[in-house]
């Protein structure tokens, strides 16, 4: 089992639908949480990141942490166009692991 | 806040250069930077964790001596990859932790490494 799960995707949305991004983790430890978003051929740009149970929001994103589920998401309201790029769902265990990446496809 | 700026963006050189990577925090103090490598279509893989003042930590499989990281200030780390050949070509992104405990990792913009 890998230590951090994400769908590859593609995710395919149209403009102005919410896309939602799923992961789980195994280490039951872990405590901070974070999504980056990596455009292709460019470096990841931190997203969110949550430490406690239940959501989080800034502007259009909200992210969801369950613990006891080991569950981490990524809302995306009135998705862009420009939105379109592979989200990396992070775990701290002392280093980052990273989940192989969604790729969100956002149609206009 | 929390820059981190990785140089060069690219280099492409010959089989058997070394080649030098710098990441720096350019406005908060970082006492640990990461460097990963992603090659195409997958995820980022960790290399090495860089301390300042202390030997960097690598994972299981990086080569030390291949992959020489120094982390002399609070503010730069290197990594030089000695001796490069083409199965070295890779984007390797640096990254800096904020201080305090479980801070993000902020990303430098990545070098795109192409051995001829």
């Amino acid at each position: 089992q890998k230590e951090v799960e994400q769908n590859s995707g593609p995710l395919s949305v149209p403009e102005g639908a919410i896309a939602s991004l799923n992961c789980t983790y195994s280490d039951r430890g872990s405590q901070s949480f974070f999504w980056y978003r990596q455009y292709s051929g460019k470096s990841p740009e931190l997203i969110m990141f949550i430490y406690s149970n239940g959501d989080k929001e800034d502007g259009r994103f909200t992210a969801q942490l369950n613990k006891a589920s080991q569950y981490v998401s990524l809302l995306i309201r009135d998705s862009q166009p420009s939105d379109s790029a592979t989200y990396l769902c992070a775990v701290s265990t002392g280093k980052l692991i990273f989940g192989q990446g969604t790729t969100l496809q956002v149609k206009p | 806040g929390a820059v981190v700026s990785q140089h060069p963006s690219w280099v492409i050189c010959k089989s058997g250069t070394s080649v030098k990577i710098e990441c720096r925090s350019l406005d908060f103090q970082a006492t640990t930077m990461f460097w990963y490598r992603q090659f195409p279509k997958q995820s980022l893989m960790l290399m090495a964790t860089s301390n300042e003042g202390s030997k960097a930590t690598y994972e299981q499989g990086v080569e030390k001596d291949k992959f020489l990281i120094n982390h002399a200030s609070l503010t730069l780390s290197t990594l030089t990859v000695t001796s490069a050949h083409p199965e070295d070509s890779s984007f390797y992104i640096c990254s800096a932790e904020g201080q305090g405990k479980g801070q993000p990792q902020h990303f430098g913009d990545g070098t795109r490494l192409s051995i001829l």
